[in-house]
């Protein structure tokens, strides 16, 4: 199976701040012939279903504020809320599609500071 | 807007079997892919198993061969068998649609089973 590890577990913003979450998968999950990183990126608040913010490393889902972003390619990604509002707190995971068992990271925990 | 809602018994004993169902609304369950998932308290999210329109199904290796899933188009559900299950089963379990881009972009609820004794 392939690891994701997230990085940091947890993350204190200001309102307003930049906030930078980290994923790093056991190995590549760049599908060369399509040049498509396949890894997602979900919200997730307790007693609320997880919701789909970014796919295929970068692209936003339908609905999802500007401000989220996704970048990076192989390994390495990011997600990125460029200016943190009180309704982001939640927990971040990001997940891995390249293969057919599909795992999750452990998730980032964003609060506010 | 599609709809999913899981059912199912919410606790049970250890070595008994955990039978969920997904029922889906407002669309067809015959177009598009569905999948299990479940987070247990304090861990990562866990994938349990997919079933494709085609009638393939995928199942999370680790669950070595206890997981059990099946579809029923003319109930418009789609169903979760786990033999056998422990106390480590215990988690909050949702039925989840998967987009044409292998996506999770539409999740229940989500129910939480307890196994205990």
């Amino acid at each position: 199976d392939i690891v994701m590890t997230q990085s940091p577990d947890s993350l204190a913003v200001s309102l307003g701040e930049r906030a930078t979450l980290n994923c790093r998968s056991s190995r590549s999950v760049l599908y060369s012939p399509n040049y498509k990183n396949y890894l997602a990126w979900y919200q997730y608040k307790p007693g609320q279903p997880p919701k789909l913010l970014i796919y295929w490393a970068s692209t936003r889902a339908s609905g999802v504020p500007d401000r989220f972003s996704g970048s990076g390619s192989g390994t390495d990604f990011t997600l990125t809320i460029s200016s943190l509002q009180a309704e982001d707190v939640a927990v971040y995971f990001c997940q891995q599609y390249y293969t057919t068992s599909w795992t999750f990271g452990q998730g980032t925990k964003v609060e506010i500071k | 807007q599609l709809h999913l809602q899981e059912s199912g018994p919410r606790l049970l004993k250890p070595s008994e079997t955990l039978s969920l169902t997904c029922t889906v609304s407002g669309g067809s369950i015959s177009n598009d892919h569905w999948s299990w998932m479940r987070l247990p308290a304090g861990k990562r999210l866990d994938w349990i198993g997919r079933i494709y329109m085609t009638g393939t199904i995928n199942y999370n290796p680790s669950l070595r061969g206890r997981v059990t899933m099946s579809l029923d188009r003319s109930r418009s559900q789609f169903s979760l068998r786990l033999t056998s299950v422990t106390a480590a089963d215990t988690a909050l379990y949702y039925c989840a649609r998967v987009s044409g881009d292998e996506t999770v972009d539409i999740w229940g609820q989500g129910i939480l089973v307890s196994v205990s004794s």
